[in-house]
């Protein structure tokens, strides 16, 4: 079975820019789960989809959105990109919210 | 949503040496699940525990789950340099997200 992809893995975004961010779950895994990880932060929830339906959403500013697609893709956006915005964002899939998640390899996004 | 706590942050140690981190939740848990991150690289998954009381092996990895299910551990015998990383435990909530420690970053000397 093919594994979480993210796509892309490196980013460079100049701030009040915006940026979208791609992740195609395991075959069959209908919950998608975005997380940011920064040093100081850890890894903190962004936002979990689950048949196209956002169902939780943590605790990040409007800038923060997310949509699932009927194939299970999901894409994250941050727009008005800030300073702070530089992070590891990371996607995982399951096959619901609070079973065991496999995430991808992450987009490293730098914001200057 | 669900707050955990884990310690120590940091930890060195020789290679051969044993391991330990620390979960702990205010709260009753439903479940805990453990991660690893290895430097540069992405969370796997290692394990959940339900039941309380629980104790899963994993070769030289041994995790448990406490009898309240407020706190778990991870414990690692005879450390190898392959297990440098940061473990991170992860709950769940009512609100079925996943919240995750702050992680332990394990360094092993050789």
């Amino acid at each position: 079975k093919a594994g979480v992809t993210q796509t892309p893995r490196y980013l460079i975004k100049t701030r009040g820019q915006q940026v979208t961010l791609s992740c195609s779950p395991i075959s069959g895994h209908r919950s998608v789960s975005w997380y940011q990880q920064t040093p100081g932060q850890g890894l903190q929830f962004l936002f979990e989809y689950f048949s196209e339906t956002q169902r939780n959403k943590g605790n990040f500013p409007g800038r923060f959105s997310g949509r699932q697609f009927s194939n299970s893709r999901s894409e994250m956006n941050v727009s008005t990109l800030e300073l702070g915005d530089s992070a590891l964002y990371l996607c995982a899939s399951s096959a619901a919210a609070n079973y065991e998640q496999y995430f991808g390899p992450g987009t490293r996004l730098t914001v200057t | 949503g669900q707050q955990v706590m884990q310690i120590p942050q940091y930890q060195h140690v020789q290679e051969g040496e044993d391991f330990t981190t620390y979960c702990n939740s205010s709260t009753t848990l439903s479940n805990i699940q453990w991660y690893k991150q290895r430097p540069g690289g992405h969370p796997v998954f290692l394990i959940q525990l339900v039941k309380s009381g629980e104790v899963k092996k994993q070769k030289r990895l041994t995790f448990q789950f406490g009898e309240a299910k407020k706190n778990s551990s991870l414990h690692i015998t005879a450390t190898q340099t392959t297990d440098v990383g940061t473990y991170f435990c992860a709950v769940s909530g009512s609100a079925r997200q996943l919240t995750f420690g702050s992680g332990t970053q394990l360094t092993v000397l050789p």
